[in-house]
């Protein structure tokens, strides 16, 4: 079983929907919690970490669920530029777990 | 403040040939990962270091990689000889290991084409 698994979509939303990705992990004594966002050809760059509250960062909101082990990430008002594929994060212990990546398409 | 770096951006070469990829992580920090990426298998972690050690290189695909970091501002993944099936996106990134909910830094990669 892999450590972390999302769902790779695509996901094909219009501008200004509202659009969220789950993502699960398999390490209950997982430490901390992050989602990536990656353009075509580029770095991965840290979008928000999660916290055990549930945070928010503008139109993006992060959840976490220990007890089911899942993360969740929600978009609002999505826009063109929020294309992109986004990925969960799960660091146990410094060594860093990615999931395969959700793609979201926004179009006009 | 000056992310991590990585040289060079883009590397082409022939089948045989050595590939060696440098990586300047941000500085005070202590751990150091090593990545490949590709369209087939995602982002697959080759190896990392704390404080200039490898704690763990069970991703590393063959004896023909390996990596070194001789000090804290430098580290290095040199592939011998390189192959086709090498050609990937690899990058580096670095973290502050002291607290466990900092994220991971990534630099810009280096794009290895082997022909």
């Amino acid at each position: 079983r892999k450590e972390v698994e999302q769902d790779p979509g695509p996901f094909n939303v219009p501008e200004g929907a509202t659009v969220a990705f789950n993502c699960t992990y398999s390490n209950s004594a997982s430490q901390s919690f992050f989602w990536y966002r990656q353009d075509c050809r580029k770095e991965p760059k840290l979008l928000m970490s999660v916290y055990s509250s549930g945070n928010e960062d503008g139109r993006f909101t992060a959840q976490l669920n220990r007890a089911s082990q899942y993360i969740s990430l929600l978009i609002r008002d999505s826009k063109l530029s929020d294309s992109a594929t986004y990925l969960c994060v799960v660091n146990n212990f410094n060594k860093f777990y990615f999931g395969s990546g959700t793609k979201l398409n926004v179009k006009p | 403040d000056a992310g991590v770096i990585q040289s060079p951006r883009h590397e082409v070469t022939e089948m045989g040939q050595e590939v060696t990829l440098r990586c300047k992580p941000i500085s005070g920090h202590d751990y150091l990962f090593w990545y490949r990426q590709t369209m087939m298998r995602g982002l697959e972690l080759l190896i990392y270091f704390n404080n200039n050690v490898p704690i763990d290189d069970s991703g590393m695909p063959e004896d023909r990689f390996s990596a070194k970091m001789p000090n804290a501002s430098f580290s290095t993944l040199k592939i011998q000889p390189s192959e086709p099936r090498d050609s990937a996106v690899y990058f580096c990134a670095s973290s502050l290991g002291q607290y466990s909910n900092q994220p991971q830094h990534f630099g810009d990669g280096t794009r290895l084409s082997i022909l």
